[in-house]
């Protein structure tokens, strides 16, 4: 059983079309990553959001903490092939040292 | 800096055989962890660390031992290698287990276990 689960798990769209990528789980985080990963390189942080409620803007993306902390969202505006990749939501457990991943969404966007 | 650095890249054991990953990161992080990526499933953790001395179990730790004789390495040992571990294994460092501290993976190790 998946703690964090992320939808949906594959996304193909055309360039310029917007996209929401999901981020759920029954458990209450101190905080939750959002990293992208390419082919043959581990993945790299994209944003932490801490706070219920926060948003965090990063270009084109936007990141948004659910108020009770148990989930996130990732809004990709016009997106573009540069896009392209895996996206993993990460969650550190509230009162453990663990972090961790969802299943991950991976993204293809079509010239 | 080098980073998180991982060897070997990619590795192929038969059934039983036993071999160590290893992970260096030269950024004096306190944290250290090790994961598996399977297709579908994303990273699962697998043990981690705190600090020097210090380790713990994650999701999936059967099969896998791991020690922290220094802040710099965290080996992760396979003693029995099973078809089963196939996967790509990832060493990540961080400054602190806290909220906020990003974690810096290595470039993973290709495990093909027949």
């Amino acid at each position: 059983t998946q703690l964090l689960e992320q939808s949906p798990q594959f996304l193909s769209i055309q360039e310029g079309e917007n996209l929401t990528v999901y981020c759920n789980s029954s458990s209450v985080f101190s905080s939750l990553q959002w990293y992208r990963q390419e082919p043959g390189e581990g993945p790299v942080l994209l944003v932490t959001v801490v706070t219920g409620g926060e948003v965090k803007k990063l270009k084109r993306l936007t990141f948004q903490f659910g108020d009770a902390r148990k989930d996130s969202s990732l809004h990709i505006t016009a997106a573009q092939p540069g896009d392209t990749g895996l996206y993993l939501c990460a969650g550190l457990i509230q009162g453990a040292q663990k972090l961790v991943f969802g299943q991950g969404t991976r993204l293809t966007i079509n010239p | 800096n080098a980073g998180v650095t991982q060897t070997p890249k990619f590795q192929v054991l038969k059934t039983g055989q036993s071999m160590t990953l290893q992970c260096a990161q030269d950024m004096n992080h306190e944290y250290m962890s090790w994961y598996r990526q399977d297709p579908g499933m994303g990273l699962r953790l697998i043990h981690y660390s705190v600090g020097a001395g210090i380790t713990d179990q994650g999701e999936v730790p059967n099969g896998y031992n791991v020690s922290r004789s220094t802040t710099e390495d965290f080996p992760l040992r396979l003693l029995s290698a099973a078809p089963s571990q196939t996967s790509v294994y990832f060493c990540a460092s961080s400054y602190s287990w806290t909220g906020g501290s990003p974690l810096h993976f290595g470039n993973g190790t290709r495990l093909t276990v027949t």
